[in-house]
């Protein structure tokens, strides 16, 4: 069974302050890590994708990939209330012609102005 | 451009009836994805398509569930008969399958609620 694991929270930030997002998922042989955001009501929408260990920044966002201990994370540098959302933690499993992703349920996230 | 398009946005129906969703993926993506959302479960992947072949749907929760792609710009994802129990958020997202960089891309989804 592959699991993709989130703290569901909710995690509540002040506005400015750095969020932290965790992701843990049981395939060592997973190869693709994709964080989606998703507003209430909304469709997820692609903000991070990581592909090897290390680190990955895109403006305020920040992905973490550690392979050996199976987690990814999501840090967000100077929070807006915009920020606000709901982040899914994305894995796409390692096969041949293994394209789907599996999601993990969602760490909701409050900033709090 | 014109993202992935569902319809109905919105669906109510009354337990036993048949129900039909609806997507037109983005124009040139080769691979079509249907999901299901709920507060309990997340969001579960149903069945997905490579270049109108069904590939895995091991996902569709029985027999009621069932999914069809005819050709590259059109899918459509059945419940007959529905149940309370379908009631959720239904997602079609799309892909244009190139190594490990596959973004999907999601449709504004449609709320099914089964009375």
């Amino acid at each position: 069974q592959k699991e993709v694991e989130q703290n569901s929270g909710p995690l509540s930030v002040p506005e400015g302050a750095i969020a932290s997002l965790n992701c843990t998922y049981s395939d060592r042989g997973s190869q693709s890590f994709f964080w989606y955001r998703q507003y209430s009501g909304k469709s997820p929408e692609l903000i991070m994708s990581i592909y090897s260990n290390g680190d990955k920044e895109d403006g305020r966002f920040t992905a973490q990939l550690n392979k050996a201990s199976q987690y990814v994370s999501l840090l967000i540098r100077d929070s807006q209330p915009s920020d606000s959302a709901t982040y899914l933690c994305a894995v796409r499993y390692s096969g041949a012609g293994s394209y789907q992703l599996t999601f993990g349920k969602g760490t909701k996230l409050s900033v709090i102005p | 451009d014109a993202g992935v398009i569902q319809s109905p946005r919105h669906e109510v129906t009354e337990m036993g009836q048949e129900v039909t969703l609806r997507c037109k993926p983005i124009s040139g993506h080769n691979s079509l994805f249907w999901y299901r959302q709920t507060m309990m479960r997340g969001l579960e992947l149903l069945i997905y398509f490579n270049n109108n072949v069904p590939i895995d749907d091991s996902g569709m929760p029985e027999d009621r569930f069932s999914a069809k792609m005819p050709n590259a710009s059109f899918s459509t994802l059945k419940i007959q008969p529905s149940e309370p129990r379908d009631s959720a958020v239904y997602f079609c997202a799309s892909t244009l399958l190139a190594g490990a960089n596959n973004e999907q891309f999601f449709g504004p989804g449609t709320r099914l609620t089964v009375l």
